[in-house]
C-alpha cells in the first residue's frame, strides 16, 4: 500500500517552455501533497505544500508564479514549471500523506533538464 | 531551510558489518522518520517513530526515538550490498501535521 507515482520520470525541454509534472497516489486518498526539489548530493528541499481543493502554500524563496501547483483531486497533484530555464534543471520529488496524516510517502521523482 | 544534524555524512564499510547513524536537533520533534534513497529514485520509508523512547525494528534495521525528542538513531545489522544508498532522517514538529525537516543524509558504501 501507499504507492505514489510521478510522470514523467525524466523530461528534457527547451528554455522558455513549460513543463508539467504529475504526482498520483495510487492506492490511497492524499489530502496533502508536497513538492520537493533535490540538487545532486544534497537533501530534499520543500518547495510547497498543497491541500486538495485549496491553494498551495509555498516555502520562502519559491516563486509561486514560476512553480504552479494544482491539487484538484485526492489522488492527483501537478507541478508546472513555467518558462523553464537551465537553472530549473533538477530532480523534483512529490510526496503524499493520507487522511490519517501519519507520514509522507514519496514518488520516484522526475528529472528535469532544461537546455 | 532548517535541517536536522545527521551524522556521519558518509560511511565506507565491509559487507557484514553493522552500521549506525544518528540525527540530532536543538528543538523537539514529535515524529521521527527514516528513509532510504537509491540513485535516481525517491526516498522510501524504512521506519516511523511516534513516541519518545520508542524502539522499532524492520528486519535488520532498528531505530529509536530519543527520550528527549531531540534525537534518533538508525542501526543496520549485518550489512549487505543492497543496503548501499543514502539514508535520511526526517522529523515532524507536530505529529501528522505536514512539514518534514530533513537531515543532510548519510551515504553508505559497502565493500564486498
Amino acid at each position: 500500500g501507499a504507492v505514489v507515482s510521478q510522470h514523467p520520470s525524466r523530461v528534457i525541454c527547451k528554455s522558455g517552455t513549460s513543463v508539467k509534472i504529475e504526482c498520483r497516489s495510487l492506492d490511497f486518498q492524499a489530502t496533502t501533497m508536497f513538492w520537493y526539489r533535490q540538487f545532486p548530493k544534497k537533501s530534499l528541499m520543500l518547495m510547497a505544500t498543497s491541500n486538495e481543493g485549496s491553494k498551495a502554500t509555498y516555502e520562502q524563496g519559491v516563486e509561486k508564479d514560476k512553480f504552479l501547483i494544482n491539487h484538484a483531486s485526492l489522488t492527483l497533484s501537478t507541478l508546472t514549471v513555467t518558462s523553464a530555464h537551465p537553472e530549473d534543471s533538477s530532480f523534483y520529488i512529490c510526496s503524499a500523506s493520507g487522511l490519517a496524516k501519519e507520514t509522507q510517502y514519496f514518488g520516484p521523482g522526475t528529472r528535469l533538464l532544461v537546455l | 531551510g532548517q535541517q536536522l544534524n545527521q551524522s556521519p555524512q558518509s560511511m565506507f564499510i565491509q559487507e557484514g558489518e553493522d552500521v549506525s547513524m544518528n540525527c540530532t536537533s536543538s528543538s523537539i520533534f514529535n515524529t521521527w522518520l527514516w528513509y532510504k534513497q537509491d540513485p535516481g529514485e525517491g526516498p522510501v520509508l524504512l521506519i516511523a517513530l511516534y513516541k519518545a523512547g520508542e524502539l522499532t525494528s524492520n528486519g535488520r534495521l532498528t531505530a529509536q526515538f530519543g527520550i528527549t525528542r531531540k534525537d534518533s538513531f538508525l542501526n543496520i545489522s549485518a550489512s549487505i550490498p543492497s543496503d548501499v544508498g543514502i539514508y535520511f532522517c526526517a522529523g515532524q514538529r507536530v505529529q501528522g501535521a505536514q512539514k518534514l525537516v530533513f537531515g543532510q543524509g548519510t551515504r553508505l558504501t559497502i565493500n564486498p
